[in-house]
């Protein structure tokens, strides 16, 4: 089983489409948290959840909106992609605020 | 400026060989966590510190936490190949402002040839 999922693992889009990227955990964790990561691999925090209250939304733009329909499943979906937007992008969870996290396999998204 | 300097940035070794790689910052921390993150692949936690010179080991990997709680260091004895990855140190920051934020360092991607 699987403990953090998220799909799809690749995306390739165009640039100005809208595209979701899904995320569940089985761990019955608290807390979820999407992360970007550059080329240069530097791993950094988008948002947080916990019990499916937003904490942390770090300067993200607009077009970046995470829903969390429960407290198992943070989605993120973004409007209007740019070729900035090319990154991987993990979901990741933890028992709760402040507590050590546990990532997905990533999403590999590519603009073109 | 980065919470976090990893040093070094890039590693090339052969198996068999020691390697040390550090995790530096001016700041105080309460924990500090180790991941390594495998081609593809999420990163995955290996360790929390917690205490001072605190020194922990799991099986070919030895972790220290600064007397300060200001920097860490990991050791790898014997590397194999299957160490190739990319090692990053992280703290989770507390406070009003800063709850949940786990920091990362920039990494130290680490190639062992068979």
């Amino acid at each position: 089983d699987t403990a953090v999922s998220q799909t799809p693992k690749y995306l390739v889009t165009q640039m100005g489409n809208d595209k979701s990227i899904k995320c569940e955990q089985n761990l019955g964790h608290d807390t979820m948290y999407w992360y970007k990561q550059d080329s240069k691999k530097f791993l950094k925090i988008m948002f947080s959840y916990n019990n499916k209250e937003l904490i942390i939304n770090e300067t993200v733009p607009n077009r970046f909106s995470p829903k969390s329909p429960d407290k198992a499943h943070l989605n993120l979906h973004i409007n209007s992609l740019e070729l900035g937007d090319s990154a991987v992008y993990f979901c990741a969870s933890s028992r709760k605020l402040n507590t050590e996290a546990f990532f997905g396999q990533g999403t590999r998204l590519t603009v073109v | 400026t980065q919470l976090l300097e990893q040093s070094p940035q890039f590693l090339s070794i052969q198996e068999g060989e020691n390697l040390t790689v550090y995790c530096n910052s001016s700041s105080v921390f309460s924990s500090l966590q180790w991941y390594r993150q495998e081609p593809g692949e999420g990163p995955v936690l290996l360790v929390t510190v917690v205490t001072g010179g605190e020194v922990k080991k799991l099986k070919r990997l030895t972790f220290q936490f600064g007397d300060a709680r200001k920097d860490s260091s990991l050791h790898i004895t014997a590397a194999q190949p299957g160490d190739t990855g990319l090692y990053l140190c992280a703290v989770l920051r507390g406070g009003n402002t800063n709850a949940g934020k786990s920091t990362f360092g920039d990494g130290t991607t680490l190639t062992v040839k068979p």
